[in-house]
């Protein structure tokens, strides 16, 4: 199994461009999550998804779009980049175990906004 | 509010040495705790999740301890090696979807030769 991989793994945009990060899983997992991670903070949700075709926000979901078509895939669109959207982006997938939710994170796509 | 802090923020220990490293958190409904490693550059990788009945777990040289009364937590490392030079990150479930963990802003631990 690959687990979860994301692409790309380093992207620059010029403020307003638009662009989708894509996520992917081949673990057949229900939950895929959307995180962001900046300096000296922890990491916060953006979006999740409990399974295809049902999505919902997170902390900070303003300037971010989801959606998911499929089990496997989860991409976050964002519609007009701005600077404060420079940040590290984490994917997750999770499966029930004995009552947690076990979470497994793709290696992150570092995005800088110009 | 709900809300998980860690200490210290940061820290250097020799090679070889132990260290624990330590969470507070202020989270209702309690549902389990976690545990992650984060290398640089790399994504979190769970070390352990603890529910509010476990009071201690292993993975390898990893213990996690849990003090529901008293809402701490902490990460016990044992003869660290180079490899554990890391962020860790504590993390508190409020139980139902995924939308309720509440994320530490980790301790970043550097281990010298």
């Amino acid at each position: 199994n690959a687990g979860v991989t994301q692409t790309p793994k380093f992207q620059v945009l010029k403020t307003g461009q638009s662009m989708t990060l894509q996520c992917a899983q081949d673990m057949n997992h229900e939950y895929m999550s959307w995180y962001r991670q900046d300096p000296g903070m922890g990491l916060r949700l953006i979006h999740y998804s409990v399974g295809a075709g049902i999505t919902d926000q997170g902390e900070v979901p303003n300037g971010y779009n989801v959606s998911r078509s499929t089990t496997e895939d989860f991409p976050l669109r964002l519609l007009s980049a701005a600077p404060s959207q420079t940040s590290v982006y984490f994917c997750a997938s999770s499966i029930r175990d004995r009552g947690s939710y076990e979470q497994y994170f793709g290696p992150g796509t570092r995005l800088t906004v110009t | 509010k709900n809300q998980v802090e860690q200490s210290p923020q940061s820290l250097i220990i020799l090679e070889g040495k132990n260290c624990t490293l330590q969470c507070n958190y202020t989270v209702s409904p309690f549902s389990n705790l976690r545990w992650y490693k984060q290398d640089t550059g790399r994504g979190p990788v769970s070390l352990t999740i603890m529910t509010f009945s476990e009071n201690t777990k292993s993975n390898g040289r990893y213990t996690a301890t849990l003090d529901a009364d008293t809402k701490q937590s902490s990460l016990h490392i044992t003869a660290s090696q180079l490899s554990d030079s890391a962020s860790y990150i504590c993390v508190v479930s409020a139980g139902g979807s995924q939308g309720n963990l509440i994320f530490g802003k980790g301790t970043k631990l550097s281990v010298k030769p």
